[in-house]
């Protein structure tokens, strides 16, 4: 059975500190998304991952992908509070598997001043 | 301005009381794609369909409904709620499915007591 596996499931941090999320999946894939969501709002899409080795960064956010160990991170450098929300990782399961994408369970992410 | 559209954002009902929520899309994207999301567990796909008139299960289809008779709409049917399907609702678009990443409608909130 497909899994994705989002580490941990609820991060409370102090402002200015850093910290990693990370993401297992059990399938092959090449393709990861990871997404954000506000409380009561909808889903942005924040990365998209399309091959190994990919990395990608906006402001305070990182995002990488190493497909060979089925592994994706986003990393939070000097956390402000703005950056409090929901994040799910998701993996794109392909043409065979309803062209359709698996999602984590969320990691919730308190950032405190 | 492109976006996808769900009514209604919020709905309390009766168990056995038939209801739609409705979905629409301007992007002339051609899948379309039902979600779940129950805490702890991401979100969970119901229904997807790829085209006009093309419709298939996900991962938890029980007691849900869909139709595709225009690209643009997507509705989901709940024939017989029961208090087990209070959760909260997304719809999503995409050109061709999840390797195009996703757009998500603003969530339905729904409660069946």
């Amino acid at each position: 059975e497909l899994k994705v596996e989002q580490n941990p499931l609820f991060l409370s941090m102090q402002e200015g500190k850093n910290y990693t999320i990370y993401c297992n999946y059990s399938t092959t894939s090449d393709r990861l998304y990871w997404y954000r969501q506000d409380p009561g709002k909808s889903l942005e899409s924040l990365f998209v991952l399309l091959s190994n080795g990919a990395v990608k960064q906006e402001g305070r956010l990182m995002a990488s992908l190493d497909t060979k160990a089925r592994l994706s991170t986003l990393h939070i450098t000097a956390a402000v509070h703005d950056l409090s929300a929901t994040y799910f990782c998701a993996v794109d399961l392909g043409l065979y598997n309803n062209n359709d994408m698996r999602f984590g369970a969320g990691t919730r992410l308190t950032v405190k001043p | 301005e492109a976006q996808v559209t769900q009514n209604p954002r919020y709905l309390i009902t009766v168990t056995g009381k038939k209801l739609t929520v409705t979905c629409s899309q301007n992007m002339n994207h051609e899948y379309m794609s039902w979600y779940r999301q129950d805490p702890g567990l991401g979100l969970r796909q119901i229904y997807y369909s790829m085209n006009v008139e093309v419709t298939d299960k996900g991962d938890v289809p029980e007691g849900y409904k869909v139709s595709r008779k225009e690209k643009r709409n997507f509705p989901l049917i709940l024939e017989s709620p029961s208090p087990n399907q209070t959760s909260l609702y997304f719809c999503a678009s995409s050109p061709q499915g999840a390797a195009y990443g996703y757009t998500f409608g603003s969530g339905t909130r729904l409660t069946v007591v």
